[in-house]
């Protein structure tokens, strides 16, 4: 069964803080997805890993990718509010239609 | 990034009537669109996956008489809830693929449809 695993699914952070969301994927994957969503807004798209050992960086948030383990990393450093919302991985499965496996969603809050 | 519009935003509509949503692909062909669903505090949920000039495909437990799905062009996919009661009731958000040499480029997604039936 294609399972995607995030974690924490919840997650309250004070500003200033570093933490790093989990995304355990069990099948072979060709490409990963880290998406924010805002409240009622769809998908925001920030990064695309492609392949093994990827990192990726853009402000505060930088992903990672270790295929070997099907696992992902999202980091955040420094947190700050404006970073509250739901983020979710999503999987590329090798094969498919084009079809995103989605993790169940971390939702972060982050405190002043 | 390519832009994937897809409208209404929200739509109220009584239990009984049929709703009609629509994605576009607007600086790109879409070889390939996706519904998908998400409920409140939910991840999403595919519903379908649908190529140009052919039917779609439904996911177990969709049923496709109540979520007929048209893919009549490489720009242009809706999807319309029949009937609808107010457990269809959701937020609906599609997204496009093109190919690029035989490759899935990356997936782009609308900006989601509020559906609230009453």
């Amino acid at each position: 069964e294609l399972k995607v695993e995030q974690n924490p699914l919840f997650l309250s952070m004070q500003e200033g803080k570093n933490y790093t969301i989990y995304c355990n994927y069990s099948t072979t994957s060709d490409r990963l997805y880290w998406y924010r969503q805002d409240p009622g807004k769809s998908l925001e798209s920030l990064f695309v890993l492609l392949s093994n050992g990827a990192v990726k960086q853009e402000g505060r948030l930088m992903a990672s990718l270790d295929t070997k383990a099907r696992l992902s990393t999202l980091h955040i450093t420094a947190a700050v509010h404006d970073l509250s919302a739901t983020y979710f991985c999503a999987v590329d499965i090798v094969g498919s239609q084009g079809n995103l496996i989605f993790g169940k969603g971390t939702k972060l809050s982050v405190k002043p | 990034g390519a832009v994937v519009s897809q409208h209404p935003s929200w739509v109220i509509c009584k239990s009984g009537t049929s709703v009609k949503i629509e994605c576009r692909s607007l600086d790109f062909q879409a070889t390939t669109m996706f519904w998908y669903r998400q409920f409140p505090k939910q991840s999403l949920m595919l519903m379908a996956t649908s190529n140009e000039g052919s039917k779609a495909t439904y996911e177990q437990g969709v049923e496709k008489d109540k979520f007929l799905i048209n893919h009549a062009s490489l720009t242009l996919s809706t999807l319309t809830v029949t009937s609808a009661h107010p457990e269809d009731s959701s937020f609906y958000i599609c997204s496009a693929r093109a190919r690029d040499r035989g490759r899935k480029t990356e997936a782009f997604f609308g900006q989601g449809t509020r559906l609230t039936v009453v």
